[in-house]
């Protein structure tokens, strides 16, 4: 059964970059799966990051396509999200998940990135 | 870009009681590329169906999907205490490829 993990920074400053790596593990990262991105400010709702295949293609969403790039490690079984120029409004849990059918079927547990001076 | 509006925004129910969640597209769903996922305060969302009425593996037959086109509903047919929680639905968009996120409806305790 896949399992996922994110990790990384939990505190950056304004204008930094954030870096998380998702960690997968019982199953390859090589399958025909699509692997996403999400987020969650504090007490609001759930926004899609972006997806990434095994070959390194990738999918995101506009509102956020000009800071994001996200990658895949086949040799660690992960794949990572560097986001750049960061703001508070920046600050929330970040998931990583498996896509499944048209939907996001396995979610990690979410790791907090706050972002303050 | 699709917009999705979750209705009510806040559910009052007893156990064992049934509740109704809607879930509105403001285009067509791409072929019926609609997901509903419970939230728990402090946990990952989980999948509960996917394409408009599927179950996910493992989630109990009193969650139950259906709609098509713009108009989508989420019916628990016997609360359980364990169901109060968030309800988000999601669609998939194909061009470009986009998951969108309702807003939430909250199902609380009466």
């Amino acid at each position: 059964q896949v399992q996922l993990q994110e990790s990384g920074p939990g505190l950056l400053k304004p204008s930094g970059t954030l870096s998380l790596t998702c960690a997968v593990s019982g199953g390859s990262i090589s399958t025909d799966n699509w692997w996403s991105w999400v987020r969650q400010p504090p007490g609001m709702g759930l926004e899609w990051i972006g997806e990434i295949f095994h070959s390194g293609s990738t999918n995101y969403n506009p509102s956020l396509k000009s800071r994001v790039t996200l990658s895949v490690d086949k040799s660690k079984n992960q794949f990572s999200l560097n986001l750049t120029s960061v703001t508070a409004a920046d600050t929330a849990v970040y998931y990583c998940a498996r896509s499944g059918y048209y939907c996001l079927e396995v979610w990690g547990k979410g790791t907090t990135v706050t972002v303050s001076s | 870009e699709i917009v999705l509006t979750q209705s009510p925004g806040t559910l009052s129910l007893s156990p064992g009681e049934r509740a109704t969640l809607s879930c509105r597209a403001s285009q067509t769903v791409y072929n019926n590329y609609l997901a509903w996922y419970q939230q728990k305060p402090g946990q990952a969302p989980r999948l509960l169906i996917y394409g408009a009425s599927r179950r996910a593996t493992g989630i109990p037959d009193r969650f139950s999907g259906s709609g098509s086109g713009t108009d989508f509903t989420l019916i628990i047919s016997r609360l359980e205490p364990e169901d109060f929680a968030l309800y988000y639905c999601q669609q998939y968009g194909s061009s470009p490829p986009l998951l969108i996120f309702g807003p939430g409806t909250k199902v609380d305790i009466k």
